[in-house]
């Protein structure tokens, strides 16, 4: 399967722990995305990279979100101190920025659980 | 700045009925729309997209949506709904930033 890969699926944290997810985007989309989701909620951007630039930053982002991506090819999200109001489910998706090719496509996500 | 309205939580229809979940959406410039569905526990799964051209656009299961410039809507539609259509269905929107922003969704439940 050529899709969109996320890891881990599920995480289990302590409160104050930092995490890390990982991203792997569809092979040679230049567009990666990530969101956030909670129950009964839409996705909510947090951050847009173009190859390997980072465009975009939610102003509602804690500066305790981070994210890479080096070389324009897998992403990374890190969460540093991480509280209970981070649990989510965390999305990736990457899109393939020519011609009418505007649609971004999903990985099954990361859920992120803090105890 | 760009948004999306999902009036209804949930739709409720019966199976073999025509279903609509409606969408109205804000955006600067010309709107490029999408529609996807979420079964539990997994990611978005793209349905359809306008971007120019035909107002309506046909796309995945059957489903297709009408592109309505004058009332800023795209509304998803389908003929006749199936059981296994049931799932949560998002409206997006994205403008000149090439970000989508999503609706709040709607629980879209089809009765046997």
């Amino acid at each position: 399967d050529t899709g969109v890969s996320q890891n881990p699926r599920h995480k289990i944290t302590k409160r104050g722990q930092n995490v890390t997810f990982r991203c792997d985007p569809i092979s040679e989309h230049n567009r990666l995305y990530w969101y956030r989701q909670t129950l009964g909620q839409g996705p909510e951007f947090l951050t847009y990279f173009q190859n390997e630039a980072q465009l975009e930053k939610s102003r509602l982002l804690s500066d305790r979100f981070s994210a890479e991506r080096p070389k324009g090819s897998f992403s990374t999200l890190e969460i540093q101190r991480t509280e209970q109001g981070d649990s989510a489910m965390y999305l990736c998706a990457s899109s393939l920025a020519t011609g009418g090719n505007t649609e971004a496509f999903f990985g099954q996500g990361t859920r992120l659980t803090v105890v | 700045a760009q948004s999306v309205a999902q009036p209804e939580d949930q739709v409720n229809v019966a199976e073999g009925n025509p279903l609509t979940v409606k969408c109205t959406y804000s955006v600067s410039g010309n709107p490029y729309l999408f529609w996807y569905v979420q079964y539990p526990n997994r990611g978005l799964q793209f349905l359809l997209k306008y971007i120019t051209g035909d107002n309506l656009v046909k796309g995945s299961y059957g489903f297709e949506a009408e592109f309505n410039k004058s009332q800023t809507s795209f509304h998803l539609k389908k003929p006749s709904a199936l059981v296994s259509d049931s799932a949560l269905y998002f409206c997006a929107v994205m403008g000149g930033s090439y970000i989508p922003t999503f609706g709040r969704g709607t629980s879209l439940i089809v009765h046997p």
